[in-house]
């Protein structure tokens, strides 16, 4: 079946750090990954994506890419800021579908 | 351009009623699902909707039901709620096709904190 694993939280960073969330997929077929952030108190948004392999998706800094290899598409940013704190989520969706598969979330507090 | 708009956004209810939850999409948007969000569960996925029709269903009992309407509006419903009902009902909408096609992006609404007591 389809699955997603994401690292356990909080993560817990300095200003200017840098990010890691690592995300490892179980699928059959190609499916489409993503990731998404939910802001205390808001709704999910989407972060970027990536819909076969080896395509890089990245936005407001963040990046991930889609290494069908090792089923994998971690997170990454050079410099986290304060206003990054939230909740990121790691998905996936089979071809044709917008059925979301989730991984658990991972919790970022950056700190000044 | 509207953002998806979930009605109401916080309700209280208690064991053994029932609850209806509206969403309306993004205006043009076909594609509607849902989506509910525990602390225990995290983010599971209920229903998917394209013009009318349910295309996939989650792992739900049948308690929880949905629809949606010729203008794409969504509703889902749950009947003889439980404690652990309680939970953020978030709805999602896309401008997928119903044909075959990559994933669209899903536009999430702010959602529906349903307290059952």
């Amino acid at each position: 079946g389809n699955s997603v694993t994401q690292m356990e939280g909080p993560v817990t960073l300095s200003e200017e750090a840098f990010l890691t969330i690592n995300c490892t997929y179980t699928a059959t077929g190609y499916p489409s990954l993503f990731w998404y952030v939910q802001y205390p108190g808001e709704g999910l948004q989407l972060l970027l994506k990536a819909t076969k392999a080896d395509d890089k998706g990245s936005n407001k800094g963040f990046e991930a890419t889609y290494r069908k290899e090792t089923t994998s598409f971690h997170l990454e940013k050079g410099s986290v800021q304060v206003s990054d704190s939230a909740v990121y989520f790691c998905a996936l969706a089979p071809r044709d579908t917008d059925k979301l598969i989730f991984g658990t979330g991972t919790r970022l507090q950056v700190f000044p | 351009k509207a953002g998806v708009t979930q009605t109401p956004r916080y309700l209280i209810k208690t064991r053994g009623q029932q609850v209806t939850l509206s969403c309306s999409p993004i205006s043009g948007h076909r594609s509607v699902s849902w989506y509910q969000q525990t602390p225990g569960q995290g983010l599971q996925f209920l229903f998917e909707y394209f013009s009318e029709t349910q295309r996939n269903k989650g792992n739900f009992p049948g308690r929880f039901s949905g629809r949606q309407f010729s203008n794409s509006r969504s509703e889902m419903n749950v009947s003889t709620l439980e404690l652990g009902d309680s939970a953020l009902y978030l709805c999602a909408s896309s401008s997928r096709q119903g044909g075959p096609a990559n994933t669209g992006e899903l536009f999430f609404g702010e959602g529906s904190r349903l307290t059952v007591l």
